[in-house]
């Protein structure tokens, strides 16, 4: 079973403007990843965001993290074209090494 | 730059046959994971080794499905017989696991299967 999961399942957006993207969860966690997925690739790791900590940034990325209400969220500012791809959610949970990912959300940034 | 190595890259099967994966994880990360991928999905874990050992494998389907790490650095992953429905794209991952605090997993470009 997924532990994840990422609302909304697709987005499709004009390059330049922003992409937010949520995650909720079920059980109590360590830290929540987020992971793109380019079709028919591998995962990139994108950010890391430990479940003491409440908001981080990378480049053009925002990751907020709510542990009250188990719910991540991810933001992309000034989206390109290349930002096209499938965004994970993933969750290691507390007491535990599995890294569980949601179904994730599919991006299209339209040029 | 050191990365997870997988092969092959896409592998076409008939049903009933058996199909091996083969994955080569970062040097010195202790635990490997490989997922299933079905297209329009995401991963699900089918199996975590901690160095050669089996820390879950409660999603494998044992009666077709076998994975081993013997020396606890490369893995195989083992389907016999192939149906069509394991038709997917087969990830490995590892992370450097205790002491840092963080799981941040390393993928490999992962195996297309296709069962005919």
């Amino acid at each position: 079973s997924q532990q994840g999961e990422e609302d909304p399942q697709a987005l499709s957006i004009q390059e330049g403007e922003n992409a937010t993207m949520n995650c909720s969860y079920k059980t109590s966690i360590n830290n929540l990843q987020w992971y793109r997925q380019n079709s028919g690739r591998g995962l990139v790791h994108l950010i890391l965001i430990r479940s003491n900590e409440r908001e981080k940034h990378s480049g053009r990325l925002r990751v907020t993290l709510d542990t009250s209400k188990k719910s991540s969220s991810l933001l992309i500012t000034a989206s390109r074209a290349a930002d096209t791809a499938s965004y994970f959610c993933a969750t290691d949970a507390t007491g535990g090494f599995k890294t569980i990912f949601g179904a994730g959300t599919r991006l299209f940034v339209k040029a | 730059e050191a990365e997870v190595a997988q092969s092959p890259r896409y592998k076409i099967t008939e049903k009933s046959q058996a199909v091996a994966f083969w994955c080569d994880p970062i040097s010195g990360h202790a635990t490997l994971y490989w997922y299933r991928q079905i297209l329009g999905q995401g991963p699900e874990l089918l199996v975590q080794f901690q160095d050669e050992s089996v820390v879950d494998d409660s999603q494998l389907p044992k009666d077709r499905f076998s994975a081993e790490r013997l020396k606890g650095v490369d893995s195989t992953l083992k389907i016999q017989p192939a149906e069509l429905g394991d038709s997917a794209m087969y990830l490995c991952a590892s992370t450097a696991t205790g002491g840092t605090g963080t799981n941040e997993a390393f993928f490999g470009q992962g195996t297309r299967l296709t069962v005919v």
